[in-house]
């Protein structure tokens, strides 16, 4: 069974930074394509940053380009999203997913986890 | 404004059918698989449909989706109240280099 447990979320001052983290588990992690996707309260998903089984694919929203940092450990199982500069705007669950095929790394999600929020203000 | 277009809301009684379309370009749903989501209030997104006409196992085949040109639908028949929830298309958008979301479509089962 797919598990995906996200962590490190918590309440950040503005100009602050955050490193979010990702645990995976019931697949062959390496293989695979992690996706992270955001939603501010009341809002829809953003898709935030993509980062493909080997690292040497890695892409970011416009939106929080020069300030994330998309990673992975794959002897880990762990994908990671280091966020720094904050904003209030930057408030979100931040949800860690799957992508839906080994293959390529413009994939799309297909399974998630539950999130970890993300509350800018002082 | 999302580059994914669908409509805010729809509404349906039990039992019956409907429809969320989905629209794009040619750099997004004209070019890439188009992938569904539900997301029922205060979790997280489930796949509905992957690769614009599949259904991943456990997904009802009430649910069906299908893609022509640079447009996308989202069919649900045979309406039940436990439907109720947000909807959201994406795919890949290859002029952002990206993920593309639609707004989200809130469906209502009177």
């Amino acid at each position: 069974e797919v598990q995906l447990v996200e962590s490190g979320g918590g309440l950040v001052k503005p100009g602050g930074s955050l490193r979010l983290s990702c645990l995976a588990s019931g697949f062959t992690f390496s293989n695979y394509p992690m996706i992270w996707v955001r939603q501010a309260p009341g809002k829809g998903l953003e898709w935030v940053s993509s980062i493909n089984g080997g690292s040497g694919y890695i892409f970011y929203a416009d939106s929080l380009k020069g300030r994330s940092t998309i990673s992975r450990d794959n002897a880990k199982n762990s994908v990671f999203l280091q966020i720094s500069s904050l904003r209030a705007e930057d408030t979100a669950v931040y949800f860690c997913a799957k992508g839906d095929q080994s293959s390529i790394w413009y994939t799309l999600p297909d399974y998630w986890g539950q999130g970890t929020r993300v509350i800018v203000s002082s | 404004q999302s580059v994914l277009t669908q409509p805010p809301s729809t509404s349906g009684t039990p039992g019956q059918r409907v429809t969320i379309s989905c629209s794009g370009s040619s750099s997004n749903i004209g070019t890439n698989y188009v992938y569904w989501y539900q997301q029922l209030s205060g979790a997280a997104p489930k796949l509905l449909i992957y690769r614009s006409n599949q259904r991943p196992s456990g997904v009802p085949d009430r649910f069906s989706g299908s893609k022509s040109g640079t447009s996308a639908s989202l069919a649900i028949s045979g309406l039940r109240s436990e439907d109720e929830s947000d909807y959201y298309c994406a795919t890949w958008d290859e002029s952002l280099s990206g993920v593309v979301f639609g707004g989200g479509t809130k469906l209502t089962v009177l």
